[in-house]
């Protein structure tokens, strides 16, 4: 069992549409939940963490993580075409442990006009 | 302020062939981090660099791969002799905090795109 996984997609939606993005991992050692943007071409990019559990709201996105399921959300609203792009999840352990990020295997999303 | 950067963006080479990447960190950056996608999979760690000292190599895959930072600056990882699941996309990260919290000041490159054939 991979330590975290994260299903490749594509995931293709109109605009305006609320976009779910999930991931479930084993290591219950996990504490930073971190979401990345990747645009073709490019490196991943931060978009937000949460440190343990719970909700963080950035504008339109919303990241969750439910620890008690090792199960972790990012939700998208109002998407729109230039939301297109790759996803990845991202975990590490806190201080102390292994802060080295384990990542997902990305989910391709496609926000259609 | 400038990003990391890498080259080549691209490189093709033939199995048995030589090749260089090359990672400048954002300036100012002690720790220095090498990734790789291969097609498919997840990005992976390689290793990590505090200054010119490798703090963690525990994911290089094999002694064909190596990894140098003189001076604390820019870093290459070299890979000799490449095979072909060498192909992938080599990522460099940098970050001023040993220990990103969070991935927040995690900062990463375009990537190399290797193609061993």
């Amino acid at each position: 069992q991979k330590e975290v996984e994260q299903d490749p997609g594509p995931l293709s939606v109109p605009e305006g549409a609320i976009v779910s993005l999930n991931c479930t991992y084993s290591n219950s050692a996990f504490q930073y939940f971190m979401w990345y943007r990747q645009y073709s071409r490019k490196g991943p990019e931060l978009l937000m963490y949460t440190y343990s559990s719970g909700n963080k709201e950035d504008g339109r996105f919303t990241a969750q993580v439910d620890k008690s399921s090792k199960y972790i959300s990012l939700f998208i609203r109002d998407s729109q075409p230039s939301d297109s792009a790759t996803y990845l999840c991202a975990m590490s352990e806190a201080s102390g442990g292994s802060y080295i990020p384990t990542f997902g295997r990305g989910t391709s999303l496609i926000v259609h006009p | 302020e400038a990003g990391v950067t890498q080259f080549p963006s691209h490189s093709v080479i033939e199995k048995g062939q030589t090749v260089t990447l090359r990672c400048d960190p954002i300036s100012g950056h002690d720790n220095l981090y090498w990734y790789r996608r291969v097609m498919g999979k997840e990005i992976k760690f390689l290793l990590h660099f505090v200054k010119e000292s490798k703090q963690d190599e525990s994911g290089m895959p094999n002694n064909r791969f190596l990894a140098e930072r003189t001076g604390g600056t820019y870093s290459t990882l070299k890979v000799q002799p490449a095979e072909l699941e060498d192909s992938g996309v080599y990522f460099c990260a940098s970050s001023q905090a040993i220990v990103p919290q969070g991935g927040d000041g995690y900062t990463f490159g375009s990537g190399t795109r290797l193609t061993v054939v």
